[in-house]
């Protein structure tokens, strides 16, 4: 079955610090792997992609990891601020063009002034 | 501006009164979805449409109908609704060559 874990399942730091969300993933095939931000109530939206080929993407202070081999990918949030304050969902694809994403259940980051 | 456009956002109602909750999407994806989401659990699919006249159950299917007749609308129905479809519910539409799903802002259902 396929399946995606995220960890830590919350997360409290201070602003202006670093932090690291992990997603380990058994899906297969594997097409890309997406972080996407969620702001309370609001709809999630993406943050980065990683197809298989990549090891490293970043969009600004975000930075995503991928290692297919082991199958983790990591999100890397640098000089965190407020507004980092959200949950952070790994989404892992067989296919861009069908078949269903696998969702984990996301990662809670409190950023504390 | 390329967006999922989702109503109602809130809505209270009771136990076995029918309702519907639209989904409109601009961006001509042939792909879109529903889920439901709740405290403590991630996102769980509900339904999804690989294209008109195209719809297949997701993980909690129970007590949903959707419809696709035309590509830019996916409405979710609740025939029957009970409490236990309280919940906040995402409508999003999936982008066939980057595989991006583009999110609605969300329509919050309390049934009591």
């Amino acid at each position: 079955k396929n399946q995606v874990e995220q960890s830590p399942q919350s997360l409290i730091i201070l602003e202006g610090k670093n932090c690291t969300l992990q997603c380990n993933y058994t899906v297969s095939p594997f097409s890309n792997l997406r972080w996407y931000k969620q702001d309370t109530g609001r709809g999630p939206v993406s943050l980065t992609i990683m197809t298989f080929s990549e090891n490293t993407k970043s969009n600004g202070r975000y930075t995503a990891t991928l290692d297919a081999d082991t199958k983790q990918s990591s999100l890397h949030i640098t000089a965190s601020q407020l507004s980092d304050s959200a949950s952070y969902i790994c989404v892992v694809s067989p296919n861009t063009n069908a078949g269903k994403s696998t969702f984990g259940d996301g990662t809670t980051l409190t950023v504390k002034p | 501006e390329a967006q999922v456009t989702q109503n109602p956002r809130y809505l209270i109602t009771v136990t076995g009164k029918k309702l519907t909750v639209t989904c409109s999407q601009n961006m001509n994806h042939e792909y879109m979805s529903w889920y439901r989401q709740d405290p403590g659990l991630g996102l769980r699919q509900i339904y999804y449409s690989m294209n008109v006249e195209v719809t297949d159950k997701g993980d909690v299917p129970e007590g949903y109908k959707v419809s696709r007749k035309e590509k830019r609308n996916f409405p979710l129905i609740l025939e029957s609704p009970s409490p236990n479809q309280t919940s906040l519910y995402f409508c999003a539409s999936r982008g066939s060559y980057t595989g991006e799903l583009f999110f609605g802002e969300g329509s919050r259902l309390t049934v009591l």
